[in-house]
């Protein structure tokens, strides 16, 4: 059974300071690994795909990458309007484009 | 980037109605469609698939005759909440993979949510 952990659940920053997320992951045959964002009372923004072990992705102030077991997702020098739910998912080969999702780390950015 | 809609954004009913959510793509065609449903501060839940001329596929634990999924065009899948009950009541979101730009993708597109209120 396909398996995601996000950690951690919650993370409080101040604007400026720097932190990763983190997804581990358990799939047999990982076909890609996706990155949400998810506000309040709103459906999930799609980020970045990431498809092999080694692989990163940059858009504006996050970075994605990705290893045989894990995903980070790193931000640098995070505003207030980053602050939201990000979601971890993993989509198995030949599950029909399913995808398993993680239970999402909360981050909070304070002014 | 896709998009995706879903219709109402919100609706309350009364106990026993039945209730249609609309989730459509607007630029690409959604030759597969998901539907979730999410709790407050939990993750999204799939609830079924379907493709687009095909009858869903549901996974365990949801009952399908109280959650009807049509999905009859490249571009529109419907959710209908039959003779909805207070415990029917949460956040429904649906989701879209198929060909952008005649290119097909694996990445799912979500819509904004419909939240659902049985009183």
């Amino acid at each position: 059974e396909d398996q995601v952990t996000q950690s951690p659940e919650a993370l409080r920053l101040q604007e400026g300071e720097s932190s990763s997320l983190n997804c581990s992951y358990t799939v047999s045959g990982l076909r890609g690994l996706f990155w949400y964002r998810q506000d309040p009372g709103k459906g999930p923004e799609f980020l970045f795909t990431l498809y092999s072990a080694g692989e990163e992705k940059e858009k504006e102030r996050l970075k994605a990458t990705l290893t045989k077991k894990e995903s980070f997702l790193h931000i640098t020098a995070p505003k207030p309007e980053d602050s939201a739910t990000y979601l971890c998912a993993v989509h198995r080969s030949g599950s029909a484009r399913q995808l398993t999702f993680g239970s999402g780390t909360q981050l909070t950015v304070l002014p | 980037g896709a998009v995706v809609s879903q219709h109402p954004s919100r609706v309350i009913c009364k106990s026993g109605t039945s209730v249609k959510i609309e989730c459509r793509s607007l630029d690409f065609q959604a030759t597969t469609m998901f539907w979730y449903r999410q709790f407050p501060k939990q993750s999204l839940m799939l609830m079924a698939t379907s493709n687009e001329g095909s009858k869903a596929t549901y996974e365990q634990g949801v009952e399908k005759d109280k959650f009807l999924i049509n999905h009859a065009s490249l571009t529109l899948s419907t959710l209908t909440v039959t003779s909805a009950h207070p415990e029917d009541s949460s956040f429904y979101i649906c989701s879209a993979t198929g060909l952008a730009g005649g290119v097909s993708t694996d990445t799912q597109y979500f819509g904004p949510g419909t939240r659902l209120t049985v009183l």
